[in-house]
Formats: structure tokens, C-alpha cells, sequence
């Protein structure tokens, strides 16, 4: 059983576009998060959610967006895409808010921006 | 700004050998150490973890060394395996907010058979 889960793998798309990464946790958690790697492999913390609460790394351009429909998914919306944000964009899952933990990484979504 | 330094970017060892990764960190709020390992085209899982009150952590052939007064700790992998060839992230986190993890820049294992 996959435990985080990510849809698309890949993501090819143009310039201006809008477009969605879906991100699905069965393994009972509270807290999601959002990561983006780029060509350097750097992975960067985007946001932290739970049900009541939302950190946004400050230097995320508000183009970006997390959705969460509901505790076990919590979808990245991208607005206007720009060349800068190809990468691979990682979802994980954690147990509780705030306490520290095994953080459980989804496969991820490589997203080419042309 | 680079919460947490890592070093080598690269590390070439041979089987059987012993690897070596190193991480600094800054910020003093900082109390839980984790390694992740990640695969080719797969997301990070964590590998070992250490929180401050300790020096030295072991798992099978990993090892983290910590070193609270010069804030700095350390990877060790005895005995390095070709399936041990991937990239090991350091990362820290720190007991406000959410668990928040910052991680170090990356070093790519290769071990050669």
C-alpha cells in the first residue's frame, strides 16, 4: 500500500498555465507538507498544514496555493506557472502537528514549465 | 540562507569502505537531526535520526555522530554497499510550529563494487 500518494507524476505544461498537484496520505496523519527540489536537488520546505493551522514559507510566491479538501489530501495549486518553477514538487505526511517525527515523503511530480 | 551546511557535495568510496557525510547547523532552537536517504526518481525516506541529548546514534551500519558545542554531526556508513549509492540529505528541525525540517544541501554516494 502506497502510504503518500501523488498524481501526476510528471507534469509538462507552458507558461501562464494553471495547474494542480494532488497529494493523498492513508496513513493517518495530521500534518501534511508541501517540498519543491530543484535542478540542484535543494529541497526546500514550501508549507506545513493541518486542519487549524497554515505556515507559509515566505519566500513562496502567493501563485502557489495548498488545498486541502479533507485531512488525508492536501492538493498545490499553481497559478500563472513561470519557468522558475520546474522542479519536483514532494508531498509528506507527519503525525502530529508540531512534534517532531518521521516525515513520509510521496514519490514526487516533476513539473517542466515551457 | 542555508540553515544547515552539508559537505561533501559528492563522495565516491569503495565497497566495504567507510562513508562519511558532515553537517553544521546554526540556530541553536534546532533539536532533532534527521537523515534521509533518496533513490533516483523517488522521494526522500528517513534514514536515522538523533536528538541533542545524545552523542552517538546507531543502526545497523549507520551512525550519526553529534557534537552539540561546535553544532555539528555527522553520517557514518560502515561497511558501504553499491545499493548504499544515493543522495543523503542532513536536516534539522526546531520544537516551534510544525515540524518544520530544513534540510542541507545533498550529497551523492556512489560506492563502486
Amino acid at each position: 500500500d502506497t502510504a503518500v500518494s501523488q498524481t501526476p507524476k510528471y507534469l509538462v505544461t507552458q507558461m501562464g498555465n494553471d495547474k494542480s498537484i494532488k497529494c493523498e496520505q492513508n496513513l493517518g496523519h495530521d500534518t501534511m507538507y508541501w517540498y519543491k527540489q530543484d535542478s540542484k536537488k535543494f529541497l526546500k520546505i514550501m508549507f506545513s498544514y493541518n486542519n487549524k493551522e497554515l505556515i507559509i514559507n515566505e519566500t513562496v510566491p502567493n501563485r502557489f496555493s495548498p488545498k486541502s479538501p479533507d485531512k488525508a489530501h492536501l492538493n498545490l495549486h499553481i497559478n500563472s506557472l513561470e519557468l522558475g518553477d520546474s522542479a519536483v514538487y514532494f508531498c509528506a505526511s507527519s503525525q502530529d502537528w508540531g512534534q517532531q517525527g518521521t516525515q513520509y515523503f510521496g514519490p514526487g511530480t516533476r513539473l517542466l514549465v515551457l | 540562507q542555508q540553515q544547515v551546511k552539508q559537505s561533501p557535495q559528492s563522495l565516491i568510496v569503495q565497497k566495504g569502505g567507510i562513508s562519511i557525510i558532515n553537517c553544521a547547523y546554526e540556530n541553536t532552537a534546532f533539536d532533532y537531526f534527521p537523515w534521509y536517504q533518496q533513490f533516483p526518481g523517488k522521494g526522500p525516506a528517513l534514514l536515522i535520526a538523533i536528538r541533542p541529548d545524545v552523542s552517538e546514534k546507531k543502526e545497523g551500519r549507520f551512525t550519526i555522530s553529534f557534537n552539540k558545542s561546535a553544532k555539528q554531526f555527522s553520517l557514518h556508513i560502515m561497511d558501504s554497499q553499491p545499493g548504499d549509492s544515493a543522495t543523503y540529505f542532513c536536516a534539522a528541525s526546531g520544537r516551534t510550529g510544525a515540524n518544520n525540517l530544513f534540510f542541507g544541501t545533498g550529497t551523492r554516494l556512489t560506492v563502486i563494487p
